[in-house]
């Protein structure tokens, strides 16, 4: 257990509402990721952070805004949010040695 | 641009049997190369990674080669038990980065 948590776990929300998801690490690690996974698609790497407030947009970062402003949490804002941005969303950590620890990840839908 | 490709088809085997996954990339040269194993509604979990110095690595019953003339990498369960049922996704990643690119998966069934 690499000690990540991501809250919520589940939630619907309605097309155009805004919506924030958390990731919570204990484990003092410098990078942080969010991840969404469909089917057909497998994972895809929507933002990262090196640091606090050292961000960067990953493969599918549109329509996705993150901040850090404390190195154990990563949130992930979608700002108004669309039927194509339902996915199950993960948070992941790296250790020094490249493996990634992953969250238990939120179900989102958005109707 | 950069491809990683794993069989989308589901492996069936029997138990007892080994299990063989393969992982193939185009257009990249990784450094690293890792897999992981996903149950259904949980995240990936880490199992393994290999360099691209590296022929061979192995953890009990697991084994990964990689073969960085081919472009692939092989990863083998040997004495496949039921409870080995799962995702296993493969991710490669270049030189001092720690942005790897992940595969979609091959789901493995072991029948009893």
């Amino acid at each position: 257990d690499a000690g990540i948590t991501q809250s919520p776990r589940h939630k619907v929300t309605e097309t155009g509402t805004p919506v924030t998801l958390r990731c919570h690490q204990t484990e003092n690690h410098r990078y942080m990721y969010w991840y969404r996974q469909d089917p057909g698609h497998g994972l895809r790497l929507i933002h990262y952070s090196y640091g606090v407030k050292d961000t960067d947009k990953g493969e599918v970062s549109d329509g996705y805004s993150v901040s850090r402003s404390k190195t154990e949490d990563f949130l992930l804002t979608l700002e108004s949010a669309t039927s194509s941005q339902t996915s199950v969303y993960f948070c992941a950590i790296t250790s020094e040695g490249y493996e990634q620890f992953f969250g238990p990840g939120t179900r989102l839908t958005v109707l | 641009s950069q491809k990683i490709e794993q069989n989308s088809e589901a492996l069936n085997i029997q138990e007892g049997k080994t299990a063989t996954l393969t992982c193939n990339y185009t257009n990249y040269s990784p450094a690293y190369l890792q897999w992981y194993r996903q149950d259904p509604g949980r995240g990936p979990v880490f199992l393994l990674l290999i360099r691209e110095n590296e022929k061979e690595k192995r953890k009990e019953r697991l084994k990964v080669t990689f073969d960085t003339t081919l472009k692939q990498s092989l990863f083998h369960i040997t004495a496949s038990q039921p409870a080995d049922s799962a995702t296993y996704l493969c991710a490669l990643g270049s030189g001092g980065s720690y942005i790897p690119t992940f595969g979609r998966g091959t789901s493995l069934i072991v029948h009893p």
